[in-house]
């Protein structure tokens, strides 16, 4: 079965302190792997993808497939940087989350 | 600038109504879904559709159902609404696998907080 697991559901992080937020996934093939993010009041959107190899708001994520992870991680944390952040691996047209983390930034 | 617009930003109905939940897009996707999102369980795929009159069951599809009779709208129906369907509701959309340029990425809506009393 195709399963994604965060295991942090809050994560709290000092201004400036590096942030990592994890993600693992059970799936067969290769799965397209987003990392979606989710502003107070705003809507869900997409942060980063994993075939774009980029850096958004200073955030990467790289895959590992030996250890089946995609953990999304930046240097320093800056204070808008709070938000609720989903995993979501994609075998086909199908899009599945995990449980979601919560990232609190402390000033 | 507005992409998905969900039609009720919030609805209170009482268990046992007829509850429907509109959803538009503007950008030609063939694809559409719902989801619903609850605190500690995430986003989870209610049904999704690749195209008009086309649905696929998602993996909570239990006391929903959808219509999708235009490209453009996707309706999501809760025939009998009950008190464990209070939840946020959340509509996206996205073009296909094989297409550059976005695809894959789903595009949002501002969600449906439906309370079932």
């Amino acid at each position: 079965a195709q399963r994604v697991t965060q295991p942090e559901k809050l994560l709290s992080v000092f201004k400036g302190a590096p942030v990592e937020l994890k993600c693992n996934y059970s799936y067969s093939g290769s799965p397209e792997l987003f990392w979606y993010v989710q502003y107070s009041r705003q809507r869900l959107q997409l942060l980063l993808r994993h075939i774009s190899r980029e850096s958004i708001k200073g955030f990467t994520a790289d895959l590992n497939k030996g250890e089946t992870s995609f953990h999304l991680k930046k240097p320093f944390a800056q204070e808008e940087d709070s938000a609720m952040y989903y995993c979501a691996p994609r075998g086909n047209e199908k899009l599945t989350f995990g449980t979601g983390t919560r990232l609190t930034i402390i000033p | 600038d507005v992409k998905v617009t969900q039609s009720s930003r919030y609805l209170v109905k009482r268990t046992g109504e007829k509850v429907f939940l509109e959803c538009v897009q503007d950008m030609d996707h063939e694809n559409m879904f719902w989801y619903r999102q609850d605190p500690g369980l995430g986003l989870r795929l209610i049904y999704f559709s690749y195209d008009v009159k086309m649905k696929e069951k998602g993996d909570i599809p239990e006391g929903y159902s959808v219509s999708r009779e235009k490209k453009e709208r996707f309706s999501l129906i809760l025939e009998s609404a009950s008190t464990n369907q209070t939840s946020m509701y959340l509509c996206a959309s996205s073009s296909p696998r094989g297409r550059p340029l976005g695809a894959n990425v789903l595009t949002f809506g501002a969600g449906s907080r439906l309370t079932v009393l």
